[in-house]
């Protein structure tokens, strides 16, 4: 099963609002990414946030983790119709450094 | 320019014909891996290499063979292609493992069989 499930499937949203989407995942992780998907192409690295963070912050994106309820949050601020994509959250897997999961991912649509 | 690159691009097969889809990164990249994204399922762990000569299975390996001969390069080879393995395949690769910094991917590979 998977090891992160993104949470809202799909979001859409007006330019300029927020939007939040949630990973919850089931065991002990090191730490926890976000990606970000355009349509059919390549992951992006967008943060990497470790067991021991509780927040971090790049540029318009805000990750939060809260590892006793084994969840994440990424918010992104002021939306643009150029932030439309998939985004995903992956994690490790503690006990091996080589494997990683990813949730199904949030499709986000940001309309102009 | 540091990039992972994939080639084909896109691919259809046959049932049966042997494929080989190749991946290569610049990036002097110890970790590689392969995966798999169908619809509804996310992105799926076929194998991964921590290094020159070691690959490990990762969480959908059948059907699928990899070898790491040179630390540049990460070929994923289907020996006899079938019909669910229908999929977009991407590469990645990282400096220290796949938790511990980024991943970087390929544009991927579609892949039909039929």
């Amino acid at each position: 099963s998977q090891q992160g499930e993104e949470d809202p499937q799909a979001l859409s949203i007006q330019e300029g609002e927020n939007a939040t989407m949630n990973c919850s995942y089931k065991t002990s992780i090191n730490n926890l990414q976000w990606y970000r998907q355009n349509s059919g192409r390549g992951l992006v690295h967008l943060i990497l946030i470790r067991s021991n963070e509780r927040e971090k912050h790049s540029g318009r994106l805000r990750v939060t983790l809260d590892t006793s309820k084994k969840s994440s949050s990424l918010l992104i601020t002021a939306s643009r119709a150029a932030d439309t994509a998939s985004y995903f959250c992956a994690t490790d897997v503690n006990t091996n450094a080589g494997k990683s999961t990813f949730g199904d991912g949030t499709t986000l649509t940001v309309k102009p | 320019e540091a990039q992972v690159t994939q080639n084909p691009r896109y691919l259809i097969t046959v049932t049966g014909k042997k494929l080989t889809v190749t991946c290569s990164q610049n990036m002097n990249h110890e970790y590689m891996s392969w995966y798999r994204q169908d619809p509804g399922l996310g992105l799926r762990q076929i194998y991964y290499s921590m290094n020159v000569e070691v690959t490990d299975k990762g969480d959908v390996p059948e059907g699928y063979k990899v070898s790491r001969k040179e630390k540049r390069n990460f070929p994923l080879i289907l020996e006899s292609p079938s019909p669910n393995q229908t999929s977009l395949y991407f590469c990645a690769s990282s400096s220290k493992g796949a938790w511990n910094s980024p991943l970087h991917f390929g544009n991927g590979t579609r892949l039909t069989v039929t």
